[in-house]
């Protein structure tokens, strides 16, 4: 078991740039997670995916983000023309479905965004 | 919908004494709940999860926490603080296909 692995790690952009962020979930895991926080806060739901369907969008995804599954195993977030304002850290979970799961979401290490 | 409150954005402790970070929910249903650690720059660690079995739900390095209903808390504790324990500790309430609701954080500062 490998874990969540995202990529990459840090990033440093300049604003109006296009960023793209990628997450490999844990192996059998078919549900797959995009948050975002910001300093100081707790991290916020921004969209979810079950194999390759996006099922849920919070309203925090404005049009500049787009999220894809392609082939329900990686995921990719990308942030359109960057604000400052998307300087956060980018956190990955993963979890698997079924009756009787508990919920936990398994994490990644996160992609630190700096926009200047 | 649900929600957490943490109560306390800092807790300072000194080093053997007694950690408490306090979590209250509001949940329409039944909640699965959660409490997760996270050090500088890394991703979330769950510390234990309770999900309606015991009341009294123990996890990793000491920690455990208690679910009461009356009082819609689940407070984290540890009898004595390492300074390994400095880290962001998040609540956290699953929703729908456990997508979760984490409070605003508490930050555990320990101190010899």
């Amino acid at each position: 078991d490998t874990g969540v692995s995202q990529d990459p790690r840090h990033k440093i952009t300049k604003r109006g740039q296009n960023v793209t962020f990628r997450c490999d979930p844990i192996s059998e895991h078919n549900r797959l997670y995009w948050y975002r926080q910001t300093l100081g806060q707790g991290p916020e739901f921004l969209t979810y995916f079950q194999n390759e369907a996006q099922l849920e969008k919070s309203r925090l995804l404005s049009d500049r983000f787009s999220a894809e599954r392609p082939k329900g195993s990686f995921s990719t977030l990308e942030i359109q023309r960057t604000e400052q304002g998307d300087s956060a850290m980018y956190l990955c979970a993963s979890s698997p479905s079924g009756t009787g799961y508990t919920g936990e979401l398994f994490f990644g290490e996160g992609s630190r965004l700096t926009v200047l | 919908a649900q929600s957490v409150t943490q109560l306390g954005s800092h807790v300072s402790v000194s080093e053997g004494a007694l950690v408490l970070l306090r979590c209250n929910y509001s949940s329409s249903v039944p909640p699965y709940l959660f409490w997760y650690v996270q050090y500088p720059n890394q991703g979330l660690q769950l510390l234990l999860k309770y999900t309606s079995a015991a009341t009294l739900v123990k996890g990793i390095n000491g920690f455990e926490a208690e679910f009461k209903k009356s009082e819609t808390s689940f407070h984290l504790t540890k009898p004595s603080a390492h300074m390994s324990d400095a880290a962001e500790y998040f609540c956290a309430v699953a929703g729908t296909a456990s997508k979760l609701t984490f409070g605003t954080g508490t930050r555990l500062q320990v101190t010899l």
